[in-house]
């Protein structure tokens, strides 16, 4: 149980343009979600934390009008990398959650920008 | 959150035991001890988790001192497919049905060989 299915698993785009990924829960409700990104050779760093029908909650530095969250249901996500340059270019991972019950993480997304 | 220490990288011969340790000198009573690891570009995996009691499960075991300011993974035979990145992390149970947010450290970088 507690599968997180994350697509796509890789995406190359054209500087300028918008990409979304998607995190699904596939057999639980995800209360909560959160999307990371890692950069080569560095540890997770968290972007946001998202509960089902609230705006998200971006750390600090993370630019909300860049990167898009969407919960809006108990077993999607999404995150629209708005406006992609080349330094946005990295390794996305999202984590869902039910309350106390862990964290699951989906495959993760790399994204690459030209 | 409490702030852990790992070691940034061990190694560890096939077959035998794996023991990474983590300091978490500032832990707070309510505070778990989580442990995940990430194999190369893939999402993180969840391996253990404890409040103060030792935990043993098909994967690990984790051994928690009695002042909880210090633990230990441990893979009692480790095999190359072992070889990743550990991450230890502390973090507060939510009392609210939503998940508090869990924070990544540099990790201990564990190699298997042969």
């Amino acid at each position: 149980g507690a599968v997180v299915s994350q697509h796509p698993s890789r995406v190359i785009c054209k500087s300028g343009t918008s990409v979304k990924i998607e995190c699904r829960s596939l057999d639980f409700q995800a209360t909560t979600m959160f999307w990371y990104r890692q950069f080569p050779k560095q540890s997770l760093m968290l972007m946001a934390t998202s509960n089902e029908g609230s705006k998200a909650t971006y750390e600090q530095g993370v630019e909300k009008d860049k990167f898009l969250i969407n919960h809006a249901s108990l077993t999607l996500s999404t995150l629209t990398v708005t406006s992609a340059h080349p330094e946005d270019s990295s390794f996305y991972i999202c984590s869902a959650s039910r309350g106390n019950y862990g964290y699951t993480f989906g495959s993760g997304t790399r994204l690459t920008v030209v | 959150d409490a702030k852990t220490t790992q070691p940034p990288s061990m190694d560890c011969a096939e077959g035998r035991a794996a023991n990474l340790p983590c300091n978490h000198s500032t832990i707070s009573g309510n505070e778990y001890v989580y442990w995940y690891r990430q194999i190369h570009s893939q999402g993180p995996q969840y391996i253990i988790h404890g409040l103060k009691n030792n935990e043993t499960n098909e994967m690990a075991s984790l051994i928690i001192t009695e002042d909880r300011k210090s633990s230990t993974l441990i893979l009692p035979h480790a095999t190359l497919r072992d070889t990743a990145v550990y991450y230890c992390i502390v973090r507060v149970a939510s009392n609210t049905g939503t998940a508090s947010k869990l924070t990544f450290g540099t990790g201990t970088r564990l190699q298997v060989t042969l």
